[in-house]
């Protein structure tokens, strides 16, 4: 089974702040690595498919890089709606696993 | 409007049986794959069973093989879940959601449209 795992677990930002979340995928997964951002009471909605597509409708702040094993999601110029949980999926192999979540939290 | 609604959760006995279904609206449903995926409190995301837009191939993780059941009715789009011997470790947020696309291998793709959730509470 492939793991992957989030850090941070916890960002405590700013507004306008720049915020990045790195997910390390313990083997290789190529891009077949997906974001998804989750807001309270809500289901997760998909940000970025294969480590930097962009998904329909996903403000231009969100973006996502891989660089190896290491991925990256970078929200710019934080909003206050982007308070969320976030997470990473691989689909490169079954059992199809999830990290462990980063939670953004607005100062 | 493209939705998925589930209904079907609610407070269970351990050892007990429910089945919770998944409506689909604003899309071709019979062309999609199609999941269920599982949050339970303090853990992470975990993909439980897909099935293919036919309903030929059908997929369980370890936690759920035997016990679940999950299926289709491509004419009334809708999807299944039917789940036997729960235990307190099945209490979770049960959410269907729809492979985003094509290819030689569906699963590949990501979820790109979840719906709400069905809370399963498994107690005596």
């Amino acid at each position: 089974e492939i793991v992957l795992t989030q850090s941070p677990d916890f960002h405590s930002v700013t507004p306008k702040d720049k915020v990045t979340i790195t997910c390390r995928a313990s083997q290789y997964i190529g891009d077949d690595l997906h974001w998804y951002q989750q807001k309270p009471e809500q289901p997760p909605k998909l940000l970025i498919k294969f480590a930097s597509q962009s998904f329909s409708g996903v403000p231009s702040r969100f973006s996502g890089s891989r660089s190896g094993a290491d991925f990256t999601l970078t929200i710019n110029n934080l909003e206050a709606e982007d308070a969320a949980t976030y997470y990473c999926h691989q689909s490169r192999s079954l059992p199809l696993t999830f990290g462990g979540g980063t939670k953004v939290e607005i100062k | 409007q493209v939705q998925l609604v589930e209904s079907g959760g609610g407070l269970v006995k351990p050892g007990g049986s429910l089945r919770l279904s998944c409506a689909a609206s604003g899309f071709s449903f019979s062309d999609y794959y199609m999941s269920w995926i599982r949050q339970a409190p303090g853990k992470g995301m975990e993909l439980l069973s897909y099935i293919s837009s036919s309903g030929s191939t059908k997929y369980y993780s370890d936690s759920v093989e035997g016990r679940f059941t999950i299926s289709r009715d491509n004419a009334e789009n809708s999807l299944s879940l039917e789940m036997n011997s729960l235990t307190a470790g099945d209490t979770a947020v049960y959410h269907c959601a729809r492979f985003s696309g094509g290819g030689s291998d569906w699963y590949h793709n990501p979820f790109d449209i979840w719906g709400q959730g069905a809370v399963v509470t498994v107690s005596s």
